[in-house]
């Protein structure tokens, strides 16, 4: 069975900190991608990695992807209230069809 | 606006019965998939289709059936339902493998 673990699951912190959310799998991704979804919406496409090491940054978030494909994180900078959601990752296994979210991270920022 | 279009938004239906949820993908997409959403869960993979045909199919019960229609909308029926399958009910469309997916609304599904 092929599974997107995601840690933290759930995080709670404050305005300004720093944190940064995984995603794990044992197979090799073609291709990932990270979403925010707030409650009661549709997730929304952050961004999307393909190549093995590649970083990307949108404003205050960095994307990695891990040199293996394997694996991917996501890093926000000072951390704002608006930035409170569920954060998921989400990509197509090597050899598969199957477009598979992972467990997601449940972020709070207060103010 | 993500150019997916699912309807009806909002069900309320009693245990039992049978539901039918509808999906219009952006144009020119020919995947469609469709995902279940509990109450503070991820998204679970239900099916997918391309251009008709069934691609890609995860944990659908057997209550659960899907089809894409030649003009490549797409219908989730759901069956027999019961008070665990109340969730939020996903559609996604993208031109193909490895493209975007964009969801749609999502379509809340209270069995009562």
């Amino acid at each position: 069975t092929q599974l997107l673990e995601q840690s933290p699951q759930f995080l709670s912190i404050q305005e300004g900190e720093n944190l940064t959310v995984y995603c794990n799998s044992s197979s090799v991704f073609s291709s990932l991608q990270w979403y925010r979804q707030e409650p009661g919406e549709g997730p929304v496409l952050l961004v999307t990695v393909v190549t093995g090491g590649e970083v990307k940054k949108l404003k205050r978030l960095t994307f990695q992807f891990g040199d293996a494909r394997k694996d991917s994180s996501l890093h926000i900078t000072a951390a704002q209230p608006g930035d409170t959601g569920l954060y998921l990752c989400a990509g197509i296994f090597s050899g598969t069809y199957k477009y598979i979210f992972g467990t997601g991270t449940r972020l709070k920022v207060l103010a | 606006d993500s150019g997916v279009t699912q309807t009806p938004k909002h069900l309320i239906t009693a245990t039992g019965q049978r539901v039918t949820l509808r999906c219009s993908p952006r144009s020119g997409d020919l995947s469609v998939y469709w995902y279940q959403q509990s109450l503070d869960q991820g998204l679970q993979f239900l099916i997918q289709y391309y251009n008709g045909e069934e691609r890609a199919k995860g944990n659908i019960l057997e209550r659960f059936s899907a089809q894409q229609f030649p003009d490549l909308h797409s219908e989730l029926n759901l069956s027999s339902l019961e008070l665990g399958d109340s969730a939020l009910y996903f559609c996604a469309s993208s031109s193909g493998a490895g493209n975007t997916i964009y969801f749609g609304e999502g379509s809340w599904l209270t069995v009562v």
